[in-house]
């Protein structure tokens, strides 16, 4: 079963605009994960955010953790043509012996 | 830096025949794990191992076998494979221990990508 689930299954935006993805998961969590994957290629690890915390920030990456909601949110400003991927959010749910739990993820195509 | 290197890359097989999956990483991690990623699904985890000479089950287990007989390396078995298995294939290790900072953050491999006829 899946743990996190994203919304929207895909996203199409103009270059310079705002991309928002939402994540919902259903246990108590140690911490969630972005990861981003390009077409044909591995995951790659885009931040970590604890279950103590409530907003992170890594360059234009901003995510948010609202565990009374069992919900996040990553948003990614002024989007460019080469944040074209796959966004997906992982949970390393307490009491996993630390797996990771991946969401189906969501298609993002920025448009130049 | 390699990082994760799985291989092969790609492989046709026909039902019922066997294979293995190789994933090699000089990171020196604790932990390795191999996914399965089928469209809509996302990545399911099928074994892990959290040191070298043990495994253990993942979500969807059933039809493949791993060993971790070096640090380095963790392997993925199909005895017998089956068009359910067609798929790709991702393995990825990450660092031990709780509490530490990237503690379980996942370095992943670029994929095998597997059809059973």
């Amino acid at each position: 079963s899946q743990q996190g689930e994203e919304d929207p299954q895909a996203l199409s935006i103009q270059e310079g605009e705002n991309a928002t993805m939402n994540c919902s998961y259903k246990t108590s969590i140690n911490n969630l994960q972005w990861y981003r994957q390009n077409s044909g290629r591995g995951l790659v690890h885009l931040i970590l955010i604890r279950s103590n915390e409530r907003e992170k920030h890594s360059g234009r990456l901003r995510v948010t953790l609202d565990t009374s909601k069992k919900s996040s949110s990553l948003l990614i400003t002024a989007s460019r043509a080469a944040d074209t991927a796959s966004y997906f959010c992982a949970t390393d749910a307490l009491g996993s012996a630390r797996q990771l739990t991946f969401g189906s993820g969501t298609q993002l195509t920025v448009l130049p | 830096n390699a990082g994760v290197t799985q291989t092969p890359k790609f492989r046709v097989l026909k039902t019922g025949q066997s294979m293995t999956l190789l994933c090699a990483q000089d990171m020196n991690h604790e932990y390795m794990y191999w996914y399965r990623q089928d469209p809509g699904m996302g990545l399911r985890l099928i074994h892990y191992s959290v040191g070298e000479g043990t495994t253990a089950k993942g979500e969807v287990p059933d039809g493949y076998n791993v060993s971790r007989l070096k640090k380095q390396n963790f392997l993925l078995g199909l005895e017998s494979a089956a068009p359910s298995q067609t798929s790709v294939y991702f393995c990825a290790s990450s660092r031990s221990g709780t509490g530490v900072s990237g503690a379980n953050v996942l370095t992943f491999g670029a994929g095998s990508r597997l059809t059973v006829l």
